[in-house]
């Protein structure tokens, strides 16, 4: 069975700083690997995905993603944090066959003026 | 153009009801899923539909009935509901079952609130 730890449920930055996230995956086999965002009331909404190409994957708003397999981690990035990066964040992971996403539980991002 | 759609947003109701939460994409995908989202914001799939066919059943209570009439729509039926039912439901959409790399596409959830 697959699995995805997030380390710290609650991260918070000063506008400008990084920002970093933290994701580990337990999978007996070679996953694909999912950045979801979720603003406040709001549905998921994809950052990056990485899919066994490039191991470090760019993603939208200035986000990205380095895949580590002696780590089995997947850690989101971002040089400098901006107040609209206040979110949820969600890694996500898939086995290469199927489309079954299992979620993390999730990290809550803080932005400091 | 909203890419996929539910509703309602918000709905509170009694224990022991019967409701139904619809859900609409016109993305053109083939693979439609229903997720629960709980307090602690934890998402687990429930369901999932190819082409009208159910190919993910998690463990989920009968209670809980899927039907999807095309593969545009993927509607949420809940009979007798409980109070642990609360929670945020999204559903979502992506291309082709096949292809595990597609990107799967959210909607805006629909809160759950069981009295």
């Amino acid at each position: 069975a697959q699995s995805v730890t997030q380390l710290g449920s609650h991260v918070s930055v000063s506008e400008g700083a990084l920002v970093l996230l933290r994701c580990n995956y337990s999978s007996s086999v070679p996953p694909y690997l999912f950045w979801y965002v979720q603003y406040p009331n709001q549905g998921l909404q994809l950052l990056l995905k990485y899919t066994s190409a490039a191991t470090l994957v760019k993603g939208i708003n200035g986000f990205e993603a380095e895949f580590k397999k002696s780590e089995t981690s997947f850690h989101l990035t971002k040089p400098s944090a901006h107040m609209s990066d206040a979110a949820e964040y969600f890694c996500a992971v898939k086995k290469a066959a199927g489309n079954k996403l299992t979620f993390g539980g999730g990290t809550r991002v803080l932005v400091k003026p | 153009d909203t890419a996929v759609s539910q509703t309602p947003k918000y709905l509170v109701t009694q224990m022991g009801n019967d409701k139904s939460i619809k859900c609409e994409q016109n993305l053109g995908h083939d693979t439609m899923y229903w997720y629960k989202q709980d307090s602690k914001k934890f998402l687990k799939i429930m369901f999932s539909y190819n082409n009208k066919e159910l190919i993910i059943n998690e463990t989920v209570p009968n209670r809980f009935s899927p039907k999807s009439p095309d593969k545009a729509h993927l509607n949420l039926h809940i009979n007798s509901l409980e109070l642990g039912d609360s929670a945020v439901y999204f559903c979502a959409s992506s291309p082709m079952t096949s292809s595990s790399t597609d990107t799967q596409y959210f909607g805006p959830g629909t809160r759950l609130t069981v009295l």
